[in-house]
């Protein structure tokens, strides 16, 4: 079955410090993976997207993700956090839009400490 | 450069109720979308279409019905509403590149 799994339902980090947010995906066909991020009473924003190629991916805001095959993960990272990144962030899957559905998980959100 | 465009963008229902959500996209995208966001649970397929005139069941379709109006619009009707309905939904649009959403609708019914 396709899934996706975010393992993380609310992580916390000082102001500063790296993130890691987690995500690991079930996918019959070629993965198309994506990363949004909400914050409160917003609408969804992408943050970056995979569909081929290099396997680190980079997005707005100073994050990236890096794709990996054998362990069907797509990590999204960023070095330095801000107060500003507090949000609910979405990991999906998908047929890159031209075929079939994006697949979420059920977000993780982060909250940042000053 | 509108993308995506849901109305409206709030409404209270009283159980029984029936509602028609509207969505436009004006970025000639075959495969259209709707979803419903519940706290813990992400997003959550409820139709797509992937060309106009078809349609075809998500993962929680029950309680709702679309329509294909044309390329550009997809409706999304709740015909008796209920309380389990309360959710906030969101239309997409989708084409070879990515997917592109509406800002949202937030349903709360009563």
């Amino acid at each position: 079955a396709q899934s996706v799994t975010q393992p993380d339902i609310h992580i916390t980090v000082s102001e500063g410090a790296s993130l890691e947010l987690r995500c690991n995906y079930s996918y019959g066909a070629t993965p198309y993976l994506f990363w949004y991020v909400q914050s409160p009473g917003q609408g969804l924003q992408l943050l970056l997207k995979y569909f081929s190629g290099d396997t680190l991916v980079q997005g707005i805001k100073g994050f990236e993700a890096e794709f990996k095959r054998s362990q069907s993960s797509f990590n999204l990272r960023k070095p330095s956090v801000h107060w500003s990144d507090a949000a609910e962030y979405f990991c999906a899957v998908g047929g890159g839009g031209s075929q079939g559905n994006l697949i979420f998980g059920k977000g993780t959100k982060l909250s940042v400490k000053p | 450069n509108a993308g995506v465009t849901q109305t409206p963008k709030f409404q209270v229902l009283k159980t029984g109720q029936s509602m028609t959500l509207q969505c436009a996209q004006d970025m000639n995208h075959n495969s259209m979308y709707w979803y419903r966001q519940d706290p813990g649970m992400g997003l959550r397929l409820i139709y797509y279409s992937a060309s106009e005139g078809t349609t075809d069941k998500g993962e929680v379709p029950n309680g709702y019905n679309v329509s294909r109006l044309n390329k550009r619009e997809f409706s999304l009707r709740l015909e008796s509403a209920a309380p389990s309905q309360t959710s906030v939904y969101f239309c997409a649009s989708s084409a070879p590149g990515g997917y592109t959403f509406g800002s949202g609708t937030r349903l709360t019914v009563v």
